[in-house]
């Protein structure tokens, strides 16, 4: 059984580039999170989709952000015009209906300089 | 903004002993959730406990729940260096036929040998 799995692990970049992370969920499982959490915290929920429907929004997810889920399988989020406050790791998770347990991915923690 | 609020934030103990953790929490609740992340690495889920629960067992793991008090606790029994990781609870929200999970700030474990 493959998990959750998250592409890259690890991003560094400049301030102001864009990035773009990947998120391949467990098969069969139509519903996919987004989170983020940065150090010392808890995850944060930013985003999720059923399917390729994005039905809730948080309102952490700035008009820099965007997630796309475009065949209802894997899904990306784009941050675009970096800030050194995006660091963070940025966790995916899949869920399958009536189980209401999340699988979390390993995160791909991104700095920005 | 987190959910809830877990205390100690950080709890030290040795090899056999039992570690009990708490979490408070603010709005109501479909149901509660525990979940461990060793350091660096994503989430694992331990625990659902629903909100007409009052008790869960599994394995070395013992989850209370208290609605009126808003609160939970999570008991590890005979504790392992494995333990060793940060423990958070988190309330599940319904949203859009699903649920979101908001985090509390987490207990970080030790368990020493």
């Amino acid at each position: 059984d493959t998990g959750v799995s998250q592409d890259p692990r690890h991003k560094i970049t400049k301030r102001g580039q864009n990035v773009t992370f990947r998120c391949d969920p467990i098969s069969e499982h139509n519903r996919l999170y987004w989170y983020r959490q940065t150090l010392g915290q808890g995850p944060e929920f930013l985003t999720y989709f059923q399917n390729e429907a994005q039905l809730e929004k948080s309102r952490l997810l700035s008009d820099r952000f965007s997630a796309e889920r475009p065949k209802g399988s894997f899904s990306t989020l784009e941050i675009q015009r970096t800030e050194q406050g995006d660091s963070a790791m940025y966790l995916c998770a899949s869920s399958r209906p009536p189980s209401h347990e999340q699988f979390f991915g390993p995160g791909t923690r991104l700095t920005v300089l | 903004s987190q959910q809830g609020e877990e205390d100690p934030q950080a709890l030290s103990i040795q090899e056999g002993e039992n570690a009990t953790m708490n979490c408070s929490y603010k709005t109501s609740i479909n149901n509660l959730q525990w979940y461990r992340q060793n350091s660096g690495r994503g989430l694992v889920h331990l625990i659902l406990i629903r909100s007409n629960e009052r008790e869960k067992h599994s394995g070395r793991l013992r989850v209370t729940l208290d609605t009126s008090k808003k609160s939970s606790s999570l008991l590890i029994t005979a504790s392992r260096a494995a333990d060793t990781a940060s423990y958070f609870c988190a309330t599940a929200l319904l949203i859009q036929g699903a649920q979101k999970l908001v985090f509390g700030q987490g207990t970080r474990l030790t368990i020493n040998p």
